[in-house]
């Protein structure tokens, strides 16, 4: 299986800072990766697939980078409904899988 | 507007079968070229993609889970189920259904449900 790695896990950030979350996948894995927010109580919103192009209707702050073992998710400058969890994951091979998440939270 | 609901039991008891629908409306199940699956989470937990189901009836289960899981497609009532049998206290979670589409390099889940909570416990 691959294990995909998140961190930080919790990151405390004020409104428009420059927030930066990393994934590491334990192989190999292209740009077969997707990004999520997720508030509570609430499914998974799809934010960015293919590692780096933003979903329809996701605003610009939001990025992606990365391929191989690494990406990362950043948001250029944080707005008051950012602040959230957010996972990635991989569609490189099954067994499908998450990371542990990243809970943004208000400074 | 594509949506999916998911419906059944909130409470199980341990030892018995987990069984849940999810109602798509919006599209055809049928349509071809998606998968429609099921993740997990448990409270305050991460998630955990359970498996998923091909338009054309074809299955994939997440090992740790796949010798309990059976996941079945309605196209009459355009939905399509999960079960998990012999659940434990380790099963209670938010289960959610979702639709996985072709985004040119890969396949990936676009849609969501709002998720059911089911909780195990005698």
């Amino acid at each position: 299986d691959i294990q995909l790695t998140q961190s930080p896990s919790f990151l405390s950030a004020s409104v428009g800072d420059r927030v930066t979350i990393t994934c590491r996948a334990s192989q190999g894995i292209s740009t077969y990766l997707a990004w999520y927010q997720q508030k509570p109580g609430k499914a998974p919103k799809f934010l960015i697939y293919t590692a780096s192009t933003l979903q329809s209707g996701v605003p610009s702050r939001f990025s992606g980078s990365g391929s191989g073992t690494e990406f990362t998710l950043t948001i250029s400058s944080l707005q008051p409904e950012d602040f959230a969890s957010y996972y990635c994951q991989q569609v490189n091979s099954y067994p499908l899988t998450f990371g542990g998440g990243t809970k943004v939270d208000i400074k | 507007q594509l949506q999916l609901q998911e419906s059944g039991p909130g409470l199980v008891k341990p030892s018995e079968t987990l069984s849940l629908t999810c109602a798509v409306s919006g599209a055809s199940i049928s349509r071809s070229g998606y998968y429609w699956g099921w993740i997990r989470q448990p409270p305050g937990k991460g998630l955990e993609w359970i498996g998923n189901i091909y338009y054309s009836g074809s299955t994939n289960y997440n090992p740790s889970l796949k010798s309990r899981v059976t996941i079945s497609v309605d196209r009459s009532k355009n939905q399509f189920s999960l079960k998990v049998n012999s659940v434990t206290a380790a099963d209670t979670a938010m289960y959610h259904c979702a639709r996985r589409a072709n985004y040119g390099s890969g396949d990936y889940f676009d849609y969501w449900g709002q998720g059911t909570l089911v909780t195990v416990s005698s």
